[in-house]
């Protein structure tokens, strides 16, 4: 079975780090393409960046450029997303998603079950 | 960057048709996915490649495209399909994938 499986809940302060990660199975990781997606409590989905498995190349929201770090380390199929310094506003749900067909190009139909950050001031 | 529009909610009765719309300038060039969201979960692709249903999605999902507004229709509504359903274009000459604002269809 082809999914993602994302890290637990988080709950940090102001001015923490934080890295979460998003882990491939079932299908070879390095094929396609990783976004993560942002949901802030009560709205709707934003989509931050991409990642591509197999060179690391990623591309940013211009929104998000600058705010968070998209890396992956293919030797255990597992994508990760960073902050070096939370802010309040960083309190959302993160998912990852990725697609399992090429036709599917420019779709997610793969998404992880989400991880809830939630920052306190 | 370019945005796409949605109606906040949609009403519709069991059994009837819903259409949700989704503008905007540059989806006369683009492929438009839809996504289901229901509470707690992930979304869930409906419709790809404007009108294409992936396996596994029931067939009274269907989606067309005109010009700048393409809609995604449940036909035969059931209250299963209550949910927020988001539209997504990808361009790879710009932020490369946009989601619309998201419409919350309630089924009474």
């Amino acid at each position: 079975e082809v999914q993602l499986v994302q890290s637990g809940a988080e709950v940090k302060k102001s001015g923490e780090s934080l890295k979460i990660s998003c882990k491939g199975s079932g299908y070879t990781f390095t094929t396609f393409w990783i976004a993560w997606v942002r949901q802030m409590p009560g709205k709707g989905l934003e989509w931050m960046g991409i990642i591509y498995p197999d060179t690391s190349d990623a591309r940013y929201n211009p929104s998000f450029q600058g705010q968070v770090t998209i890396s992956v380390d293919k030797s255990i199929s597992t994508a990760y997303l960073q902050w070096s310094s939370l802010k309040a506003s960083d309190t959302a749900m993160y998912y990852c998603a990725t697609r399992s067909k090429s036709i599917l190009f420019g779709a997610f139909d793969i998404w992880g079950q989400g991880t809830m950050v939630a920052v306190s001031s | 960057s370019y945005e796409l529009t949605q109606p906040p909610s949609v009403s519709v009765s069991p059994g009837q048709t819903a259409r949700i719309t989704c503008s905007g300038d540059a989806l006369s060039k683009l492929y438009t996915y839809w996504y289901q969201q229901k509470p707690g979960q992930a979304p869930v692709l409906l419709i790809y490649k404007d009108s294409e249903r992936p396996s596994g999605i029931p067939e009274r999902f269907s989606g067309s495209s005109s010009g700048t507004t393409v809609t995604l229709t449940i036909s035969g509504a059931q209250a299963e399909d209550e949910a927020d359903y988001y539209c997504q274009s990808a361009d790879s000459n710009g932020p490369l994938y946009v989601f619309g604002t998201g419409t919350k269809v309630t089924v009474l």
